[in-house]
């Protein structure tokens, strides 16, 4: 099994432009969701999704948007690239909103200069 | 704001010695779950505990749930090289209608060698 799959790895941009971050998983999950990971901040909640169609805000949503069109892929976009967005992010899916162990995927380390 | 505290950020321990982290929560708990995450990789679950003082054990790391749900620990006895990361801790913290699975900012593991 692949798993949560991300991609790029590695992506470095200029301040202003756009990109969106993929993942997908294989497992059949319902819930996905989208964390940033900063030195000495832990890993903060963007974006989530309950299912294909539903999405909510995380703890730091501002700069970031998704969709859910399908089960298995959650995109993050960003829309005009800051500094402040320079982060590791990572995806994960659960079968579950809690209670559920969560699968991360590798992470996309960004860099926006 | 940060609903799960996580103490402390770092330890610096010798080879052989034990190692322990904390996690507190102002509001009661639906479950803790602890992850691991290498340096350079993802975070990767490790153990779930849902039950009031439940007391589970993986080899050498013992996790408690407090009697209150309110807090969390992870110990390591007898710590090795291959204990080097970040541990991190996720409580289900209660919200609109559902528990949202909160990350605490992790603990820092070194083990010198």
């Amino acid at each position: 099994n692949a798993g949560v799959t991300q991609t790029p790895k590695f992506q470095v941009l200029k301040t202003g432009q756009s990109m969106t971050l993929q993942c997908a998983q294989d497992m059949n999950h319902e819930y996905m969701s989208w964390y940033r990971q900063d030195p000495g901040m832990g890993l903060r909640l963007i974006h989530y999704s309950v299912g294909a169609g539903i999405t909510d805000q995380g703890e730091v949503p501002n700069g970031y948007n998704v969709s859910r069109s399908t089960t298995e892929d959650f995109p993050l976009r960003l829309l005009s690239a800051a500094p402040s967005q320079t982060s590791v992010y990572f995806c994960a899916s659960s079968y579950s909103r809690d209670l559920t162990e969560a699968f991360f995927g590798q992470g996309t380390r960004l860099t926006v200069v | 704001g940060q609903q799960v505290m996580q103490i402390p950020q770092y330890q610096h321990v010798q080879e052989g010695e034990d190692f322990t982290t904390y996690c507190n929560s102002s509001t009661t708990l639906s479950n803790i779950q602890w992850y691991k995450q290498r340096p350079g990789g993802h975070p990767v679950f490790l153990i779930q505990l849902v039950k009031s003082g439940e007391v589970k054990k993986q080899k050498r790391l013992t996790f408690q749930f407090g009697e209150a749900k309110k807090n969390s620990s992870l110990h390591i006895t007898a710590t090795q090289t291959t204990d080097v990361g970040t541990y991190f801790c996720a409580g289900g913290v209660p919200g609109a209608g559902s528990y949202q699975l909160t990350f605490g900012k992790g603990t820092k593991l070194s083990v010198i060698p």
